[in-house]
């Protein structure tokens, strides 16, 4: 079975300052690993994908993630906060079917002026 | 393309009324989802389908759900009677098969039994 935990249910951080949103995981199998944003009032927007190349991804809005195998770990990073981030981010796994995704329970990024 | 789009984007009824919520996913998507937020469960997978077959509808919480998708370009997921713990919001995600592990989520349908 296929699981996501995001550590931290709220994230706060300044404008400017490293963002860094935790997730592990637990498959398998290879899985294909994911970071969706969600703004208020809207559905959730692809920020970045895993799926087995390049360990290193790099997504829209500056955000990458990293695919650590030894650690079963893709955290999210983005070197510089910017206000219009704040948003709730949401890491999530599927097997390489893509058939079913398994989405964490989200982090709320907060980023304060 | 104008994206997934889900209809009404916010429902109030009363405990026992029928609810149906309907999505119509990008064109040439042949996989839909259909999923439900809430604060203390977070997002779930209700059912799935693909090539309008339901795949897998084990995430339907009980017989009261129920989905279907006539054509390609339309789903609908009705609720048969409704209670106040089916409030929720409720998203339609589609994806193509060219990039199958790829999912483009609707704005979503705040629904609210009284």
């Amino acid at each position: 079975a296929q699981s996501v935990t995001q550590l931290g249910s709220h994230v706060s951080v300044s404008e400017g300052a490293l963002v860094l949103l935790r997730c592990n995981y637990s498959s398998s199998v290879p899985p294909y690993l994911f970071w969706y944003v969600q703004y208020p009032n809207q559905g959730l927007q692809l920020l970045l994908k895993y799926t087995s190349a390049a360990t290193l991804v790099k997504g829209i809005n500056g955000f990458e993630a990293e695919f650590k195998k030894s650690e079963t770990s893709f955290h999210l990073t983005k070197p510089s906060a910017h206000m219009s981030d704040a948003a709730e981010y949401f890491c999530a796994v599927s097997d390489p079917g893509g058939f079913k995704t398994i989405f964490g329970a989200g982090t709320r990024l907060f980023v304060k002026a | 393309d104008a994206g997934v789009i889900q209809s009404p984007r916010h429902e109030v009824t009363e405990m026992g009324q029928e609810v149906t919520l309907r999505c119509k996913p990008i064109s040439g998507h042949d996989y839909l989802f259909w999923y439900r937020q809430t604060m203390m469960r977070g997002l779930e997978l209700l059912i799935y389908f693909n090539n309008n077959v339901p795949i897998d509808d084990s995430g339907m919480p009980e017989d009261r759900f129920s989905a279907k998708m006539p054509n390609a370009s339309f789903s609908t997921l009705k609720i048969q009677p409704s209670e106040p713990r089916d409030s929720a919001v409720y998203f339609c995600a589609s994806s193509s098969p060219h990039r199958r592990e790829t999912q483009y989520f609707g704005p979503g349908t705040r629904l609210l039994v009284l």
